[in-house]
């Protein structure tokens, strides 16, 4: 599958838990963004990253939310002390490793967070 | 004014019709402009992307761009009720870094 991959598909945490939300892109692509979207409303941006470095993460609440992209291993959404408002669903796209206007993005599946 | 404007429906209409989906942006020098389908419960699936002033065509798709209105159009011809589904405007800016701005979707519904 040369696709997006984003696991768990479902998450479900109780408040005070914390929630990790892993993304690994394409083949071949080198940037990842992360995306909220609540029901009902569109995506929101969040975070955008390189391997090893975060490029534009000024969609991210300023507590409790963190994002990582090592250079071995999937991208990580970790959300510290989950608050029943952060239940949504978290996409993760990619893109090809060019810093360019034209780059197009391809989602994930997504992992829906449910907070209890 | 939001950055990138969708009416957010529901828009219905019949099978075989044209539907028209409409976005405005607000940022003068938005180059990149992209039309996203989304399902109930599924992710974003791209399905154009336009970065020239007017049409262009794939298949039952027609993506119109106009820069000077600042304003990008997806037509779906021969309409089926698969398309049924919300449809996401993104306009790709620049602050620093690009970034997708994603319009809030508008619902299409085609009846069969």
């Amino acid at each position: 599958n040369a696709g997006v991959m984003q696991n768990p598909r479902h998450l479900v945490r109780r408040r005070g838990q914390e929630a990790r939300l892993r993304c690994s892109p394409m083949k071949g692509h080198s940037h990842v963004y992360w995306y909220r979207q609540l029901p009902e409303e569109g995506l929101k941006f969040m975070v955008y990253l390189q391997k090893e470095n975060i490029i534009d993460e000024s969609g991210m609440p300023k507590e409790r939310f963190s994002a990582e992209f090592p250079k071995e291993g999937p991208s990580i959404l970790r959300i510290q002390q989950v608050v029943r408002g952060d239940s949504a669903a978290y996409f993760c796209a990619s893109s090809p490793p060019s810093s360019s206007s034209y780059n197009e993005q391809f989602f994930g599946p997504g992992t829906r967070l449910t907070v209890l | 004014q939001k950055e990138v404007e969708q009416n957010s429906g529901p828009l219905s209409v019949p099978e075989g019709a044209i539907a028209s989906l409409n976005c405005t942006y607000s940022d003068r020098v938005s180059q990149s402009f992209f039309w996203y389908r989304q399902y109930s419960g599924k992710s974003p699936e791209l399905i154009m992307s336009i970065y020239s002033n007017g049409d262009k065509e794939d298949g039952r798709f027609t993506a119109q761009l106009n820069k000077a209105s600042q304003y990008v159009s997806l037509l779906i011809r021969d309409s089926q009720p698969s398309d049924s589904a919300t449809y996401l405007c993104a306009v790709n800016i620049y602050s620093g870094t690009y970034k997708y701005i994603f319009g809030t979707g508008t619902r299409l519904k085609v009846l069969a």
